[in-house]
C-alpha cells in the first residue's frame, strides 16, 4: 500500500510567518505534487516535482516555494504567510506504472490569522 | 470557462437507486480521466479511471467517456448511504508528468 504522510493535520500561523509543510512517501515515486483545496474551487496545483531537486510551477505558485532534497520528501514553503493562504493543503505522489494514479496524503488544514 | 466543470450538487438519491454524476472538460487533447471520492474531512481516493471512449465497469461503478462531446460520467448502481461523499472528476492535461486538472466536485447524498 502506498503511504503518503503529511507533517501536521492542523496548523495555525500568524500573518508574515514562514511556514513549512512537509510530505513524505514510502513508495519510491518520482513525481510529487502540492495542491490546495478551497470550497467551490476544487484542487489547484501549486507546484510539482518530477525528481530530486527538480520542480515545476503549477497553476498557482505565487507566494509559495518548494524543496525536494530527497526522493521521499517534498516540502511546501510559505515564505510570508497571508490570510488568503488559509486552506487545505494536499500532497500527492504519482505511480507511473500501471494505472498512472495519484495518491494523496491526509492533508494539512492551515489557518493564517 | 473552467477547464473541468461539475455540478456542485448536492445530488440526493434514495438508497438503492442509480446515482449519475457528470463532468465536462474543455481541452480536446485530454486523454486520461479519473474519478476520485472524497469523504468529508478526508483526502481524495481514486475509484475509477478511463482512457477510451465507451463504458468501463468496476463493481457498482461505471465510468462513461464520450470524447466527441467532451464529457465523462460516473454511475453508481445500488447506491448506499456509505457512498455519500464528494466526487471529483480529474482530467490529465496533454503533456508529461500527469498534471491533473480537477473539477470542484459534486456532493452526493444517499438517503435511507
Amino acid at each position: 500500500d502506498v503511504k503518503v504522510t503529511q507533517s501536521s493535520r492542523y496548523l495555525v500561523k500568524r500573518t508574515g510567518e514562514k511556514v513549512f509543510l512537509e510530505c513524505v512517501q514510502d513508495m519510491d515515486h518520482e513525481n510529487m505534487f502540492w495542491y490546495r483545496q478551497d470550497p467551490g474551487l476544487g484542487l489547484r496545483l501549486i507546484y510539482f516535482s518530477y525528481d530530486v531537486k527538480m520542480k515545476e510551477k503549477g497553476d498557482i505558485p505565487e507566494g509559495y516555494s518548494v524543496s525536494r532534497e530527497k526522493k521521499e520528501r517534498f516540502s511546501l514553503i510559505l515564505e510570508s504567510a497571508s490570510t488568503n493562504q488559509t486552506s487545505m493543503y494536499l500532497c500527492a505522489t504519482r505511480d507511473r506504472v500501471g494505472t498512472d494514479t495519484q495518491y494523496f496524503g491526509p492533508g494539512t488544514r492551515l489557518t493564517v490569522l | 470557462q473552467k477547464e473541468v466543470e461539475q455540478n456542485s450538487g448536492p445530488l440526493s438519491v434514495p438508497e438503492g437507486a442509480i446515482a449519475s454524476l457528470n463532468c465536462t472538460y474543455s481541452d480536446r487533447g485530454s486523454q486520461s480521466f479519473f474519478w476520485y471520492r472524497q469523504y468529508s474531512g478526508k483526502s481524495p481516493e481514486l475509484i475509477m479511471f478511463i482512457y477510451s471512449n465507451g463504458d468501463k465497469e468496476d463493481g457498482r461503478f461505471t465510468a462513461q467517456l464520450n470524447k466527441a462531446s467532451q464529457y465523462v460520467s460516473l454511475l453508481i448502481r445500488d447506491s448506499q448511504p456509505s457512498d455519500s461523499a464528494t466526487y471529483l472528476c480529474a482530467v490529465r492535461r496533454p503533456g508529461g508528468y500527469n498534471k491533473l486538472i480537477f473539477g470542484a466536485g459534486t456532493r452526493l447524498a444517499v438517503h435511507p
